[in-house]
């Protein structure tokens, strides 16, 4: 079982709002970092750090966190959206990088 | 840009030892931290461990004791040796390249599948 908990499965109606949440102690020490994953395809870094996007992720999607829990939310889901989500971020000790379990996001 | 491109076997017979390469394109690693990753198909991603362009590494405490990850700075290439190898061995590995925290993956190569079979 991984350090960081996410839920396995989450949809979204078309244009609606969407929060996927990554749980573990950790967090309360280390920001999370966010990936997108579609089907055949390597992961891709969306959302790092407090709340950075890399050149090219669209504002729609936002990070947050609190206490032990991190959040990706992506404001007005697309049907590109459709895809697996992983957190990671340092394990409990801080020595070693931990992912989540990932969240498969429908898009309805 | 930079790019990254795992090579190696895409075949590994079971107790044998799993060997890739990654080579770094369009720029230089000589900066930043080197991981690998992988993912058995169907599954979730498991970091396996990284390296530092200096040489300092760490280790998956759960693969430690089978796992090799090195550079060579000329070659603007890095390694990973996974030993003794089974069948829950058998994944797609990526490498990628922590860019501003060793957490921070923000380039991936495109992964290829290592399967362990006989």
């Amino acid at each position: 079982s991984s350090e960081l908990t996410q839920d396995p499965a989450v949809s979204v109606a078309l244009g609606q709002t969407v929060r996927i949440t990554c749980q573990g102690d950790s967090l309360r020490s280390y920001y999370a970092n966010w990936y997108q994953q579609k089907p055949g395809q390597a992961p891709g870094l969306v959302i790092y750090g407090k709340n950075n996007r890399p050149s090219g992720i669209p504002d729609r999607f936002s990070g947050s966190s609190s206490g032990n829990t991190a959040s990706l939310t992506i404001t007005g889901a697309q049907a590109e959206d459709e895809a697996d989500y992983y957190c990671n971020s340092r394990d409990s000790s801080g020595n070693h990088v931990v992912f989540g379990g990932g969240t498969k996001l429908t898009v309805l | 840009q930079v790019q990254l491109q795992e090579s190696g076997p895409g075949l590994v017979k079971p107790s044998e030892t799993l060997s890739l390469t990654c080579t770094v394109s369009g720029g230089s690693i000589s900066s930043y931290y080197w991981s690998w990753i992988r993912q058995p198909p169907g599954k979730g991603l498991e970091w396996i461990g990284y390296i530092y362009y200096s040489g300092s590494t760490n280790y998956n405490p759960s693969l430690k004791s089978r796992v090799t990850i090195s550079v060579d700075t000329s070659k603007n290439q890095f390694s990973l040796k996974l030993n003794s190898v089974t069948a829950a061995d058998t994944a797609f590995y990526y490498c990628a390249r922590g860019r501003t925290t060793v957490t921070t993956l923000d380039l991936w190569g495109r992964g290829t599948l290592v399967t362990v079979s006989s």
